[in-house]
């Protein structure tokens, strides 16, 4: 089955930067674009990141664009979110999620990881 | 950007009741619409795309309607596991956009 585990959540202060991880299996994660989604405490939803499945088309919400980074390493089933310039509304859990279907450029997001904390805090 | 209006912001039903929750765009997304579920603790989870389509393993007491820009979740007989908070999200175009969330509560 479909499984994606989030790393590298923690709490950093403001200005640095930190990389987010997924490792992803049960699927051909090399089929499939992926995302970045965030939850800052006791809010919704907000997307920030797609990566197509070939790694050649990027897009950013207006929020992180210029200090996120998606990438992907499909020989290692892995995907990765760079941040830097951490501020304190950064703070939030941050999900990847796989869209669906394949071979595609795709918002549905059919499987989520569990998710990594991240809090910004001098 | 189009954005996702989601009503009531709280939705308070008893078990066994129907649950009827509203998503609304500012533009028109054809179909393209997702409901997701996300429970105290945990990720959200995908129940409905193709604004009507459950996903694998979602139970037949949810389903969903509407094209456009006018979208509805009905839930036909909320069960204890049905408590929780659900967003619409639109994947029409780029930068999907998510509904602020609709929290069904006892």
């Amino acid at each position: 089955q479909v499984h994606l585990v989030e790393s590298g959540g923690g709490v950093v202060q403001p200005g640095r930067s930190l990389r987010l991880s997924c490792a992803a299996s049960g699927f051909t994660f090399n089929s499939y674009a992926m995302h970045w989604v965030r939850q800052a405490p006791g809010k919704g939803l907000e997307w920030l990141a797609i990566i197509s499945y070939d790694e050649n088309d990027h897009n950013y919400a207006d929020s992180v664009k210029g200090r996120f980074t998606i990438s992907r390493d499909n020989s290692k089933k892995t995907l990765f979110l760079q941040m830097d310039g951490l501020t304190s509304e950064d703070t939030a859990i941050y999900y990847c999620a796989k869209g669906r279907p394949a071979y595609t450029t795709t918002w549905l997001l059919d499987y989520w990881g569990q998710g990594t904390l991240v809090i910004v805090s001098s | 950007e189009i954005v996702m209006t989601q009503s009531p912001a709280t939705l308070s039903v008893s078990p066994g009741e129907r649950a009827t929750l509203s998503c609304r765009a500012s533009q028109s997304v054809s179909s393209n619409l997702a409901w997701y579920q996300q429970k105290p603790g945990q990720a959200p989870r995908l129940l409905i795309f193709g604004a009507s389509t459950r996903a694998t393993g979602i139970p037949a007491r949810f389903s969903g309607s509407g094209s456009g820009t006018e979208f509805t979740l009905t839930i036909s007989s909320l069960q204890s596991e049905d408590f929780a908070v659900y967003y619409c999200q639109q994947y029409s175009n780029w930068l999907g956009t998510f509904g602020q969330g609709t929290k069904v509560e006892i």
